[in-house]
């Protein structure tokens, strides 16, 4: 596999439950990011981790957990999340910060 | 609040015409910019990325970037059905506080009219 895989590709939770999002990057880049992109809104920048460290946090409510356990891996950890929380969640990698993105094909989540 | 600004659209063009999108934004210290292009239900991919004044071209792709005007564009030109798509500008920005960091606008819907 190549660039940058997301699973699942479609997710739908309750408010209750608990559920992760996973990103791997076959691209051997150094920083990863997890954005967030809802109707008619610009992508909004959640999460930023460079060499497995995380480098920002902005913002993000804490039912949103982010891990990297390597610098090839994310997760993106939900729980007891509100229904304005449905949107497209991306995972993105870059060989740097400030360097071009490469995007996942994203998790479309919905919260009924 | 340092922003990106785009003319949401939608913006019709018709085929084999060039197609202008425009993008200004409020940080004068921004030194990168980026153009992505995203299909619908689909992830944003890399068009261009400029860094430089001047123009910058890839093909058919050409990108604008005038930082005394805080204007960076991108042209289409022979613009074909495939163009099709949401355009998203970004810059990098440096906050009030914290690390620079990537900001997107809110994209320009383009349509090529066959």
């Amino acid at each position: 596999e190549t660039g940058v895989t997301q699973t699942p590709r479609h997710l739908v939770m309750g408010m209750t439950n608990k559920k992760s999002l996973k990103c791997e990057q076959h691209l051997g880049h150094n920083a990863m990011y997890w954005y967030k992109q809802s109707a008619k809104k610009p992508l909004e920048l959640m999460f930023v981790y460079n060499f497995k460290e995380q480098t920002e946090n902005n913002s993000v409510p804490s039912r949103f957990s982010p891990e990297c356990p390597n610098s090839s891996h994310l997760f993106l950890h939900l729980h007891t999340l509100q229904p304005e929380d449905s949107a497209l969640y991306l995972c993105a990698s870059s060989q740097d910060q400030l360097e071009p993105l490469h995007f996942g094909n994203g998790t479309r989540l919905t919260v009924t | 609040q340092k922003e990106v600004e785009q003319n949401s659209g939608p913006l019709s063009v018709p085929e084999g015409a060039i197609a202008s999108l425009n993008c200004t934004y409020s940080d004068r210290g921004s030194q990168s910019f980026f153009w992505y292009r995203q299909y619908s239900g689909k992830s944003p991919e890399l068009i261009m990325f400029i860094y430089s004044n001047g123009d910058k071209e890839d093909g058919r792709f050409t990108a604008q970037l005038n930082k005394a005007s805080q204007y960076v564009s991108l042209l289409i030109r022979d613009s074909q059905p495939s163009d099709s798509a949401t355009y998203l500008c970004a810059v990098n920005m440096r906050p009030n506080f914290g690390n620079e960091k990537l900001t997107f606008g809110t994209g320009t819907r383009l349509t090529i009219i066959p």
